[in-house]
């Protein structure tokens, strides 16, 4: 199984900094067939089901605003979220679904300072 | 627009049974994979199975083979999770989620508790 290693743990931030969240994982991500990154990452606010913010590594999904930029290939990537809002405060977690089982990462929670 | 609804969580005994079921609506339910993503209280999200979108083919995460079975019944566009053998580290909310090679749609979850 891909293990993925996602840190910090928890971030402590104010509104309008930036932060950034950092995910690792046990093998590569890229796909050779179509230079794809199978790497996801996801929100979730407390009481809430996941909401997806960001596929193949890079690709922001419809809605999300573009504060939230993700970044990264092969092993390494990043979420970075530029003006932190307080409605930004949440869990945070990466998903590799480069090959089964899909696994996520440990999440980070984003909490206000 | 894109629905998941699961119902049938509850409290149940270890070593008895419970199936999920997740409703979907606004897409075409028999074109997309489909998975079903756990996350235990106070802990991160898990994996349990997913089915492709004829049902020919499921894949479970080690923990649960054999003792659950995911299905589907394209005709009714629901998804079903039966989970027997149930033990308590099989306490989460239970999430139904689309795999358009990511999972980008998901349910509100169902809460399973195994409990004596």
């Amino acid at each position: 199984d891909i293990v993925m290693t996602q840190s910090p743990f928890s971030l402590a931030v104010s509104e309008g900094e930036m932060v950034t969240i950092n995910c690792k994982s046990s093998q590569s991500l890229l796909s050779s067939g179509n230079q794809k990154n199978y790497l996801a990452w996801y929100q979730q606010k407390p009481g809430q089901s996941p909401k997806l913010l960001i596929y193949y590594a890079s690709t922001r999904q419809s809605g999300v605003p573009d504060r939230f930029i993700g970044s990264g290939s092969g092993t390494d990537f990043t979420l970075t979220i530029s003006d932190v809002q307080a409605e930004d405060l949440a869990d945070y977690y990466c998903l590799q679904h480069y090959s089964s089982p899909y696994t996520f990462g440990a999440g980070t929670k984003l909490e206000l300072k | 627009e894109v629905q998941l609804v699961e119902s049938g969580g509850g409290l149940v005994q270890p070593g008895r049974s419970l199936k999920l079921s997740c409703a979907a609506s606004g897409f075409t339910f028999s074109n997309y994979y489909m998975a079903w993503v756990r996350q235990a209280p106070t802990k991160g999200l898990e994996w349990v199975a997913s089915i492709t979108n004829s049902g020919g083919s499921t894949y479970y995460r080690d923990s649960v083979k054999g003792r659950f079975t995911i299905s589907r019944d394209n005709a009714k566009s629901t998804l079903y999770l039966q989970m027997d053998s149930l033990r308590s580290e099989d306490t989460a909310t239970y999430y139904c989620t689309r795999d358009a090679t990511v999972f980008d749609y998901w349910g509100q979850g169902v809460m399973v508790t195994v409990s004596s």
